[in-house]
């Protein structure tokens, strides 16, 4: 099984400042054959189901602003906020759709500091 | 617009059964993967099993396999997750998820409480 681990478990950041977060994966999750890196990110807010903000590791998903943004590849990943807001108060998710079993990293809680 | 609504949830005793439905709607649903994932209130999320546009291919975690069983009726556009031998530790929000690259819509979620 492929174990994602995410740092750090929580992260408190002012407003308007920047957020970063990272996701390790125990193995690639790069596929060579179409060199996609087959991880996304998600955003949870309490109370509601999780939100794919970006998915190929750095591909945003409709509708998510461009204050997002993801990179890495093969095993290390970071997810960015470029400028919090209070509305991106949430748990953020790193997630492998490589292969079976699919994981999910244990997940980064970002606070208004 | 997309939907996807979870039904079949509620309270039940160690060792009973439930089966989890989820109705989709909004997209073509015969062409996608559906997958189930659950959360532990408070805690991180856990896929549970996906199966294939077709239902040819069933794919489970090793916390539920020989005890769960995913399927779907693409004339109703709902898949279905029937859970035997329920364990405390089962106790979750359940949800059912669309897979286009990976998961990009997801159900509301419904709860699953196993206690006596």
């Amino acid at each position: 099984d492929i174990v994602m681990t995410q740092s750090p478990d929580s992260l408190p950041v002012s407003l308007g400042e920047r957020a970063t977060i990272n996701c390790k994966s125990s193995q690639s999750v790069l596929y060579s054959s179409n060199n996609k890196n087959y991880l996304a990110w998600y955003q949870q807010k309490p109370g509601q189901p999780p939100r794919l903000l970006i998915y190929w590791a750095s591909t945003r998903e409709s509708g998510v602003p461009d204050r997002f943004s993801g990179s890495g590849s093969g095993t290390n990943f970071t997810l960015t906020i470029s400028s919090l807001q209070t509305e991106d108060v949430a748990v953020y998710y790193c997630h492998q759709y490589f292969n079976y079993p699919r994981t999910f990293g244990p997940g980064t809680k970002v606070e208004i500091k | 617009q997309v939907q996807l609504v979870e039904s079949g949830g509620g309270v039940v005793q160690p060792g009973k059964s439930l089966r989890l439905s989820c109705e989709a709607s909004g997209f073509s649903f015969s062409n996608y993967a559906m997958h189930w994932v659950r959360q532990v209130p408070g805690k991180g999320l856990e896929w549970v099993a996906t199966i294939s546009y077709d239902g040819s291919q069933k794919y489970y975690a090793d916390s539920v396999k020989g005890r769960s069983t995913i399927s779907r009726d693409n004339s109703k556009n709902t898949v279905y997750v029937q859970m035997n031998s329920l364990r405390v530790e089962d106790t979750a929000v359940y949800y059912c998820a669309k897979e286009e690259i990976s998961y990009d819509y997801w159900g509301r979620g419904i709860l699953v409480t196993v206690s006596s």
